[in-house]
């Protein structure tokens, strides 16, 4: 069974541009919950989605979006992209209607470079 | 506002030791607790939980103990192997909620 992708894996962009990234959790998965790493930080927790519906979001501004398709996978977008939105993004998905349990799975991650 | 704290940033172990990794809380409603491992380049990867009902879960090499009262757990990884080398996150939640709170991170690093 394949495990959570995430494409790309690695992004540069520039300060005021916008970024789309896109996850794909394991088959029959329909929670996908996005988080952002950097360094001293942690796993900062962006929003979760279920069911094409946004339950749960975190504290981000709202240059920060995502959605959810019919097929479960995920896009996150962000836009006019700040120099302290470099980070790892990771995407995690689950089978269960509660992503806080063990059943949470997590893609590589995209390594966003914003110059 | 951190919810979840790991206060050590780096720990260093020799092979066969025991590795003793801590984590703090601020908010009373977790009820959830779970520690994961991630490598480099990878993704984390879920190795232990444990609920608000217990006090100790054991798997393996691996336990984790808390202590409601001091808001506080610890992973205890004994004998520590070189493989074990990684970042291990703590992380909490309200169970029946859908987010889960992560700490800033340990990294481990085991020595022969």
């Amino acid at each position: 069974k394949a495990g959570v992708t995430q494409t790309p894996r690695y992004l540069i962009k520039t300060r005021g541009q916008q970024v789309t990234l896109s996850c794909s959790p394991i088959s029959g998965h329909r929670s996908v919950s996005w988080y952002q790493q950097t360094p001293g930080q942690g796993l900062q927790f962006l929003f979760e989605y279920f069911s094409e519906t946004q339950r749960n979001k975190g504290n981000f501004p709202g240059r920060f979006s995502g959605r959810q398709f019919s097929n479960s996978r995920s896009e996150m977008n962000v836009s006019t992209l700040e120099l302290g939105d470099s980070a790892l993004y990771l995407c995690a998905s689950s089978s269960s209607s509660f992503a806080t349990n063990e059943k949470l799975f997590f893609g590589s991650g995209t390594q966003l470079s914003v110059l | 506002d951190q919810q979840v704290k790991q206060n050590s940033p780096s720990l260093s172990v020799q092979e066969g030791r025991i590795s003793i990794l801590n984590c703090d809380y601020t908010n009373s409603m977790f009820d959830y607790f779970l520690w994961y491992k991630k490598y480099p380049a990878e993704g984390p990867t879920f190795l232990i939980s444990i609920s608000s009902i217990k006090d100790k879960n054991e798997d393996g090499r691996f336990t984790v103990f808390l202590n409601k009262s001091a808001k506080h757990l610890s992973l205890h990884i004994v004998p520590s192997q070189p493989g074990d080398s990684a970042v291990y996150f703590c992380a909490a939640s309200v169970w029946g909620t859908d987010k889960l709170i992560f700490g800033t991170g340990t990294r481990l690093q085991v020595f022969p």
